[in-house]
C-alpha cells in the first residue's frame, strides 16, 4: 500500500529538548515536504526536498532542520523546541513532472511544547 | 511570490444544495491543480486533480479550470453533512513543489 508514515503521532515535550519527527514514504517519490498547520493560517511549508541531499527552506524554516540522506526518509529536527512550535505537522511526498503529481500526506504529528 | 488565494469561509449551504468553492493563483505557468479535503485534525486527502481548461467531473464533484483567468473552482452537488470540512486548493508547475491555499471551510446543514 502506498503510504507516508510519520512518527510519533502525538508528542508532548519540554522547551529546549531536542526532538526528531520521522517521515518515510514507500512510493519512490523524489519530492518530500514538511508543513505545519495552525488555526487560521493554513498549511505552511517548513522545508522541502527535491531529491536526496537536496533541501531548501520553505515559508517558515526558523527553528527547524531537515536532512535527506535516503530517498524514502525525510526527518524533521527541532534542535531546541519552543512553545511557538506547538502545532500539527504533516509530511508529504510527491512525484515530479506534470500529471499524477499530487501530494500524499502522512497522518500528522501533533506536537505540544511546554 | 507565488500565491494561491481562497476565501476562508465559512461557506454554509443546506443539505442537497450545490457548494461552490473558488481559488485563484498568481503564477501563470502553473500546470497542475488539485483540490484536497481535510477534516479537523486529519491529513488532507485528494479529491480532484485537473490539468487542462474546462470541467472535470467525478461523482458529485466537478473541478473547473480557467488558465486565462488563473482561476480554479470545485463544485459539490447534492451536498451532504459529511462534506463539511476544509477544502484546500493546491497548484504546481513541473519541477516545483505544491503551493497550497489556506483553505475554505464548508458547513453543510441537515
Amino acid at each position: 500500500e502506498a503510504q507516508v508514515t510519520q512518527n510519533p503521532r502525538y508528542l508532548i515535550t519540554v522547551t529546549g529538548k531536542k526532538l526528531t519527527v520521522t517521515c518515510s514514504q514507500n512510493m519512490n517519490h523524489e519530492y518530500m515536504s514538511w508543513y505545519r498547520q495552525d488555526p487560521g493560517l493554513g498549511l505552511r511549508q517548513i522545508y522541502y526536498s527535491m531529491n536526496v541531499e537536496v533541501t531548501d527552506k520553505g515559508d517558515v524554516p526558523e527553528g527547524y532542520k531537515v536532512s535527506r540522506k535516503e530517498k524514502r526518509n525525510f526527518p524533521l529536527i527541532l534542535e531546541s523546541p519552543s512553545p511557538n512550535q506547538t502545532s500539527l505537522y504533516f509530511c508529504a511526498s510527491s512525484a515530479p513532472g506534470y500529471q499524477n503529481t499530487e501530494a500524499f500526506f502522512g497522518q500528522g504529528t501533533r506536537l505540544t511544547v511546554v | 511570490q507565488k500565491e494561491v488565494e481562497q476565501n476562508s469561509g465559512p461557506l454554509s449551504v443546506p443539505e442537497g444544495a450545490i457548494a461552490s468553492l473558488n481559488c485563484t493563483y498568481s503564477d501563470r505557468v502553473s500546470q497542475s491543480f488539485f483540490w484536497y479535503r481535510q477534516y479537523s485534525g486529519k491529513s488532507p486527502e485528494l479529491i480532484m486533480s485537473i490539468y487542462s481548461n474546462g470541467d472535470k467531473e467525478d461523482g458529485r464533484f466537478t473541478a473547473q479550470l480557467n488558465k486565462a483567468s488563473q482561476y480554479v473552482s470545485l463544485l459539490i452537488r447534492d451536498s451532504q453533512p459529511s462534506d463539511s470540512a476544509t477544502y484546500l486548493c493546491a497548484v504546481k508547475q513541473a519541477g516545483t513543489a505544491l503551493i497550497f491555499g489556506k483553505g475554505t471551510t464548508l458547513s453543510v446543514s441537515s
